[in-house]
Order: C-alpha cells, then sequence, then structure tokens
C-alpha cells in the first residue's frame, strides 16, 4: 500500500531563512507527485505537481520541489521564505495509472514564518 | 460552479444521530473524492466516484458511512448513528480526470462536531 511521510509536523523560520520540507513515499511503480498547501481559513490548494520529465518542479510563489527516485522522495523548497507562507504544507502520491485512482496525503508539515 | 462547494460547513449533531453532508464539484469534472481530516491528521481517503460510480469505496471506515452521486455531479456523504470519533472536517474534491490525476480542487470542508 502506498504511504506519505512528512518528516518535520512543525517548522518556525524567520523570514529570508530557506525552506525545505521533506518529504518520502512509499510506492516502487509510476507515481505522480504534489504538494498542497492550506493557508490559514482557506481551503487546501495546489502548489505544484510532478507527473514526468525534468525532476525539478516549479510552482507557484516561488517554490519548487524535487523528485528524486532513488531516494523515493520529492522535497519541497524555497530559499527565501516570507511571512504569508505560513501555512500547513501537505505532501502527496498518487501511484501513476495502475494504483488505483486515489491520492494519498501525508499528515502535514505546519510552516510558521516569523516576521 | 466556479469552485467545490460544501454544505453545511458546520455541523454540530448529538451521537446517534444521522447526518448528511453535500458536495457539489466543478461542472464538468467527472472525478469525485470525498477524504476526512482530523485534529494533527493527514487527509484520510474515504471514497472516490467516476461518474455516479465509486470503483473505490475502500476508506469508508465503516457501514455507517455511505456516499452516493447523482447526475455526475453533486455527491452526499452520510454517516449513520454517529459516534464522537466521527467528528473531524470532511473534505470534498473534483478533478476533470480520474485516471490521471491533474491535482484535485478542495471545497472549504465540513467541519462535523459530535457532541
Amino acid at each position: 500500500a502506498q504511504s506519505v511521510s512528512q518528516h518535520n509536523h512543525h517548522v518556525i523560520l524567520s523570514e529570508a531563512a530557506s525552506l525545505e520540507l521533506g518529504c518520502n513515499y512509499s510506492y516502487g511503480g509510476t507515481v505522480n507527485l504534489f504538494w498542497y498547501v492550506q493557508y490559514p481559513g482557506q481551503h487546501l490548494q495546489l502548489l505544484l505537481k510532478y507527473f514526468s520529465g525534468d525532476p525539478l518542479v516549479k510552482g507557484i510563489k516561488g517554490f519548487e520541489a524535487e523528485f528524486i527516485k532513488s531516494k523515493f522522495s520529492f522535497n519541497l523548497r524555497k530559499p527565501s521564505v516570507q511571512w504569508s507562507d505560513t501555512a500547513e504544507y501537505f505532501c502527496a502520491v498518487n501511484a501513476g495509472n495502475t494504483g488505483g485512482f486515489k491520492t494519498i496525503f501525508g499528515a502535514g508539515t505546519r510552516l510558521f514564518v516569523k516576521a | 460552479g466556479a469552485g467545490v462547494s460544501q454544505s453545511p460547513s458546520n455541523k454540530v449533531t448529538e451521537k446517534g444521530k444521522d447526518v448528511e453532508l453535500r458536495c457539489d464539484p466543478i461542472s464538468g469534472h467527472t472525478a469525485l473524492y470525498w477524504y476526512r481530516q482530523s485534529l494533527g491528521q493527514g487527509l484520510e481517503f474515504l471514497i472516490y466516484f467516476q461518474g455516479n460510480s465509486a470503483p473505490d469505496k475502500s476508506g469508508l471506515p465503516s457501514d455507517r458511512f455511505s456516499a452516493e452521486r447523482t447526475g455526475g455531479s453533486v455527491s452526499t456523504l452520510t454517516i449513520q448513528r454517529t459516534q464522537q470519533e466521527d467528528s473531524a472536517v470532511y473534505l470534498c474534491a473534483s478533478s476533470p480526470q480520474g485516471r490521471y490525476n491533474y491535482g484535485y480542487t478542495f471545497g472549504s470542508g465540513t467541519r462535523l462536531t459530535v457532541v
């Protein structure tokens, strides 16, 4: 069965610090990978996604993620965070075209950025 | 509609009562998903619809939970004889394709509290 592990439950950073949120998944086949974000009081929204091709994926608001197949990882990065990045971030995996059509989510990482 | 609409936004019910949660997906989205988000937990998959059929019901926690979708559009999630452990935010999402996942559009959720 697929699973997604996010290493940090809570992260606190100062503005302008660099961000890296870890995500590992367990599934040996083709995967589609996602990061979703939930800002305070708002609904979940898609931040970026990977299907194939360049393993370095650019998303909205300066976020990027790198798919490393050998490590089963899809870490989220941002070079310089802003106070407005305070939110909860969810990594998610969908097992390509053979693993059923549901997406499995990690437990989430709450990011707090100090102004 | 412009987004995924869920109602009610909040529901407080007494233990043992039945509740119905409604989801109105984006027009034309054939795939519809129900998830549950409990405090401190990730998103727990409940059920997936492709059109009116539910190829994957594997996440429904017990036979007290059921869901249907009519006309390939609106879906209702019914919880019978609610228990306190059913308290959570119930999220609905839709996507234009079920097989190749382009990412989900989520609704704002229904916060269910069982007292």
